[in-house]
């Protein structure tokens, strides 16, 4: 299967600072790339569908202020989280469909665990 | 709201048996759909992807897609305890690639 790429894989920061999330496509070239958060023993919740060269289109109730998301290229999707707050600690994962393969199976990132302190 | 259900489980399994997880969907135009792992701790490992009525198999894995009843399966055939994990169960709709997620159903696989 296609491989997508998270860095960092961790990250501790205090309240107040801004944190940035890349996510690759490394295989393959995605135009569109989602952004999940996941607390513990919760299931998958879609912040964002990021699209390479427009703008992200953000779920209900995700401020898109707080999320910032850019899409500069066809492998490359990042996420900054704005002025992180404790709430804001959770597990952020990325995806990416490989439509080369007319299958749209989407891959995902391993995942970037963020403490808010 | 356009939904996907699962049972959350945990679904206990001895080793050796066959696991068999459901799931229905409330949107009839729904194209295509997927089971992913996902160990504690992990990021979504997908497994098994079905677009057509009817079973697909790879290796162990067995998908069943019935669109007339809404509804999707998984059979883990000669369980693991590496197996032991949550399985999402995903639908892709008519436009666009987002997925719809269900909760989940966490296995757990006695030695």
């Amino acid at each position: 299967g296609a491989v997508v790429s998270q860095h960092p894989s961790w990250v501790i920061c205090k309240s107040g600072t801004s944190v940035k999330i890349e996510c690759r496509s490394l295989d393959f070239q995605a135009t569109t790339m989602f952004w999940y958060r996941q607390f513990p023993k919760q299931s998958l919740m879609l912040m964002a569908t990021s699209n390479e060269g427009s703008k992200a289109t953000y779920e209900q109730g995700v401020e898109k202020d707080k999320f910032l998301i850019n899409h500069a290229s066809l492998t490359l999707s990042t996420l900054t989280v704005t002025s992180a707050h404790p709430e804001d600690s959770s597990f952020y994962i990325c995806s990416a469909p490989d439509a080369g393969t007319g299958t749209y199976e989407q891959y995902f990132g391993p995942g970037t665990r963020l403490t808010v302190t | 709201q356009k939904e996907v259900e699962q049972n959350s489980g945990p679904l206990s399994v001895p080793e050796g048996a066959i696991a068999s997880l459901n799931c229905t969907y409330s949107d009839r135009g729904s194209q295509s759909f997927f089971w992913y792992r996902q160990y504690s701790g992990k990021s979504p490992e997908l497994i098994m992807s079905i677009y057509s009525n009817g079973d697909k198999e790879d290796g162990r894995f067995t998908a069943q897609l019935n669109k007339a009843s809404q509804y999707v399966s998984l059979l883990i055939r000669d369980s693991q305890p590496s197996d032991s994990a949550t399985y999402l169960c995903a639908g892709r709709g008519a436009a666009g690639n987002k997925l719809t997620f269900g909760g989940g159903t966490r296995v757990l696989v006695k030695p």
